[in-house]
């Protein structure tokens, strides 16, 4: 089956410019999680859908950061505006079940803001 | 507020046995540990998981102490390919669902 899937691969852009992120998930697995590692840092949970729902948004952080998962398949996750803070990487991962062991990964995407 | 400390680098002969650290002195009963490697330009991938005993599976052993302030993976016969970086994680559980805290990971190099 195919894995994770997330593009672009790498992104560069202005401060202030507005970048969407987007990750196609394996197909059926209701579950889909963004998690982030800005530079020098841990990679740190972003947010968490069940199908088309936000389960858990806690780790967002702030509202310059908008994901959504029309239809329960893809994701996109929206920064605007981008600010110098938010360069790194920003994984995404999808699951059958909510069950970490069965985690998958994509590449993610190397945000870089300039 | 970091839940996992991690040496930053190691290295491991070709062969031998790779024996990663981790502390995780705050974790709570209910917290698993969970470990992921990520080798260059790809994502995370599952290795192992544990609660309080350990465990084995056909990648890893996984030795958690009593007292669950500190686990160690090990990779019984290290190969060249093992070579990445190897993320010891505390899995939240929360009313909403899970949760990843990883650590900083150790960069390990399987030398020739």
């Amino acid at each position: 089956e195919a894995g994770v899937t997330q593009f672009p691969s790498h992104s560069v852009i202005e401060k202030g410019q507005t970048v969407t992120l987007r990750c196609d998930p394996i197909s059926g697995h209701d579950n889909l999680y963004w998690y982030r590692r800005v530079m020098g840092k841990e990679i740190k949970f972003l947010l968490h859908f069940v199908k088309e729902s936000k389960q858990d948004e806690s780790g967002m952080p702030n509202n310059r950061f908008l994901a959504e998962r029309t239809g329960g398949t893809y994701s996109t996750l929206k920064v605007q505006p981008a600010e110098l803070e938010d360069s790194g990487v920003y994984f995404c991962a999808s699951s059958r079940w909510d069950r970490p062991y069965g985690y998958t990964f994509g590449s993610g995407t190397r945000l870089t803001v300039v | 507020d970091a839940k996992t400390t991690q040496p930053t680098s190691m290295d491991c002969a070709e062969g031998r046995a790779a024996n990663l650290p981790c502390n995780h002195s705050t974790i709570s009963g209910n917290e698993y540990v969970y470990w992921y490697r990520q080798i260059h330009s790809q994502g995370p991938q599952y290795i192992i998981h544990g609660l309080k005993n350990n465990e084995t599976n056909e990648m890893a052993s996984l030795i958690i102490t009593e007292d669950r302030k500190s686990s160690t993976l090990i990779l019984p016969h290290a190969t060249l390919r093992d070579t990445a970086v190897y993320y010891c994680i505390v899995r939240l559980r929360t009313n909403t669902g899970n949760q990843f805290y990883f650590g900083t990971g150790t960069s390990l190099t399987v030398i020739p």
